[in-house]
């Protein structure tokens, strides 16, 4: 069982305020790190799959950044809107393991 | 395209009752998973498979039996079902039998409450 940490647990916003939040993973034998939004209701859906250190990713206002080296990966919201109130899942994937391993997500909620 | 579609969303089951959850995938996606979902707690792996006809288990098996008959379907069973096993069920393939490869796609949830 893999220790895959998000930080923090949930937060809030204010509409047009810009964001950012924290998955942890182990540094040792990384092969790949996946970000997924989960809206109340919905299923999970993939927002990125990075694979390489120092890589930055872009979906709209969302980014997200990765350093394999210290074990961490940020997930940026930028201007944050309504639509962007959700619980956000990293799932980290090693070289040993083909499995993915999932954080318990960072809750978002974005107030008007 | 469905995706993966899973059935039933909600289920209410008296102790020691058995039952199976639906899963299926129109994707022809190799590798198929089933996660529980409880409070303040990541998704964990059930059971998963890397193809028909091979299943193996993942962080939370007992309870729960599985089959691969089909690149399609991949249902999950409940033996008999306890208390300790409501949750949320999700059912998820990826395209890459290395499911750290590739997104992952997720079925719609399972809600099971076990009295």
């Amino acid at each position: 069982i893999l220790n895959v940490e998000q930080s923090p647990q949930s937060l809030h916003v204010q509409e047009g305020d810009s964001t950012n939040f924290t998955c942890s993973f182990p540094s040792s034998n990384f092969y790949a790190l996946h970000w997924y939004r989960w809206e109340t209701a919905k299923s999970p859906e993939a927002l990125f799959v990075m694979t390489l250190n120092g890589d930055e990713k872009k979906k709209g206002r969302i980014s997200a950044t990765l350093n394999t080296k210290e074990g961490y990966s940020y997930l940026y919201i930028k201007g944050s809107q309504p639509e962007d109130s959700a619980t956000y899942l990293c799932a980290f994937g090693g070289s040993n393991d083909y499995k993915l391993s999932f954080g318990a997500g960072t809750t978002v909620t974005v107030r008007a | 395209n469905a995706g993966v579609t899973q059935t039933p969303k909600f289920q209410v089951l008296k102790t020691g009752q058995s039952m199976t959850l639906q899963c299926a995938q129109d994707m022809n996606h190799e590798y198929m998973s089933w996660y529980r979902q409880d409070p303040g707690m990541g998704l964990r792996l059930i059971h998963y498979s890397v193809g028909a006809g091979i299943t193996d288990q993942g962080e939370v098996p007992n309870g729960y039996n599985v089959s691969r008959s089909t690149t399609e379907d991949f249902p999950l069973r409940l033996l008999s079902a306890a208390p300790s096993q409501t949750s949320v069920y999700f059912c998820a393939s990826s395209a890459r039998w290395e499911a750290r490869s590739a997104e992952a796609f997720f079925g719609q949830g399972t809600r099971l409450t076990v009295v």
